[in-house]
């Protein structure tokens, strides 16, 4: 089982352009969320899914859209990308009636 | 906002002595969770204390949780090189399994 896993691994960005990162799991979980680490800022939740088909607003939403068509894969889109979008991007799962999350090996972006 | 605020920001011991990395934060939980995150990789969660609970253990791992204090504390007995890397206290507030992560403490255990 792959687990977790993010395409792609690293990607450079001009301001203004649009990008899709994909996070796919194997683990039949329920639970997707999308987070940005930034230097000494810790994770922030973006967007959230508890399930196929649904999304939520996290903590720092605005700039980005997700969307849940099938329950393995979770998109994170930035329509006009901003240096300020400059993070590195992880993706979470977690099975239904757990607590546990199981983190992807991040997506490493720069936006010029 | 940040819920947890981790204290200390850095901490560098001898391989073999005790680490101990402590965390407050803000509002009633459901549960606090502790991870790990090795250089450049994504977090791996260690050890998970409900908001019932006062004590947990995991191998080398010893978790406190004080509720009437909003603090946990995260004890790594006998250090080893590869427990170098960043930990981070993540609380588990407004259901759905939404946490909310600490700034982190970044430990390094030298040989």
């Amino acid at each position: 089982n792959a687990g977790v896993t993010q395409t792609p691994k690293f990607r450079v960005l001009k301001t203004g352009q649009s990008m899709t990162l994909l996070c796919a799991q194997d683990m039949n979980h329920e639970y997707m969320y999308w987070y940005r680490q930034d230097p000494g800022m810790g994770l922030r939740l973006i967007h959230y899914s508890v399930g196929e088909g649904t999304t939520a607003k996290g903590e720092v939403p605005d700039g980005y859209n997700v969307s849940r068509l099938k329950k393995q894969n979770f998109l994170l889109g930035l329509e006009s990308a901003a240096p300020s979008q400059t993070s590195v991007y992880f993706c979470a799962t977690v099975a239904g009636g757990t607590d546990t999350q199981y983190f992807g090996p991040g997506t490493r972006l720069t936006v010029l | 906002s940040q819920q947890g605020e981790e204290d200390p920001q850095a901490l560098s011991i001898q391989e073999g002595e005790n680490a101990t990395m402590n965390c407050s934060y803000k509002t009633s939980i459901n549960n606090l969770q502790w991870y790990r995150q090795n250089s450049g990789r994504g977090l791996v969660h260690l050890i998970l204390i409900r908001s019932n609970e006062r004590e947990k253990h995991s191998g080398r791992l010893r978790v406190t949780l004080d509720t009437s204090k909003k603090s946990s504390s995260l004890l790594i007995t006998a250090s080893r090189a590869a427990d170098t890397a960043s930990y981070f206290c993540a609380t588990d507030a407004w259901g759905a399994q939404k946490l909310v992560f600490g700034q982190g403490t970044r430990l390094t255990i030298n040989p």
